[in-house]
């Protein structure tokens, strides 16, 4: 079964750092690209990331609102992925989902989610 | 980038049909055929149900469909459920591996 876990999320302080992981299971994460999108409470929908697979470089790209700050990173060979959160700010609150396609659907598109975790930016 | 605009909520009874509006701009919705919906339960992920304005995974059935014109993509919802209650939200590509995502929508099974 393909399947993704978020882990990492926290309760911290506002200007410290936090790192998350996304590990999958059921399929090589290393042919993937993905992307980490962030639900603040009762809002909705924030694409904040994505990384290329390694084939293209592993490069990435941000959402404004994170650039500079947040670092998506992968370490193939043990199916995981990192959102390094950097200068962290209370409006960065949320529910932190990583997500990636199926083959099906194409690259484009949000088709395996994890069950997200709970960052908390608070002093 | 801006979130695209959808109604805050909508609703129907069952067996209606619903349509819910998804607006941006040149830039995402109508410079790009890269449109999905997705739907989410409380307090669960969201779940793909529309991509490429028109097609729907394997498993969605087909009172699910969306389409596209100029800048606005809708998702029409048929023969409504009472487990369609949800909260929808609509997902453009916005060119150089960005994505915009919609406000949200949500849906009310009268």
């Amino acid at each position: 079964e393909v399947q993704l876990v978020e882990s990492g999320g926290d309760l911290v302080q506002p200007g410290r750092s936090l790192r998350l992981s996304c590990t999958a299971s059921g399929f090589d994460l290393g042919y993937q690209a993905m992307s980490w999108v962030r639900q603040a409470p009762g809002r909705g929908l924030e694409w904040v990331g994505f990384v290329r697979s390694k084939a293209f470089g592993a490069t990435t790209e941000y959402a404004a609102s994170v650039k500079g700050r947040f670092t998506i990173s992968r370490h193939d060979s043990e199916s995981i992925a990192y959102l390094q959160m950097n200068s962290l700010k209370m409006e960065d609150t949320a529910i932190y989902y990583c997500t990636t396609y199926r083959v099906e659907t194409g690259w484009i598109y949000f088709d395996v989610w994890g069950r997200g975790t709970q960052v908390t930016v608070s002093s | 980038q801006s979130a695209l605009t959808q109604p805050r909520s909508v609703s129907g009874s069952p067996g209606q049909s619903v349509t819910i509006s998804c607006t941006g701009t040149s830039r995402d919705v109508g410079g790009y055929n890269y449109v999905s919906w997705y739907q989410q339960h409380p307090g669960k992920a969201p779940k793909l149900m529309i991509y490429d304005v028109i097609k729907r995974p394997s498993g969605v059935p087909d009172r699910f469909s969306g389409s596209k014109s100029g800048n606005t993509a809708s998702l029409t919802i048929s023969g409504l459920q009472a487990d369609d209650e949800a909260d929808y939200y609509c997902c453009s590509y916005a060119g150089s591996f960005t994505w915009v995502f919609g406000g949200g929508t949500k849906l009310t099974v009268l």
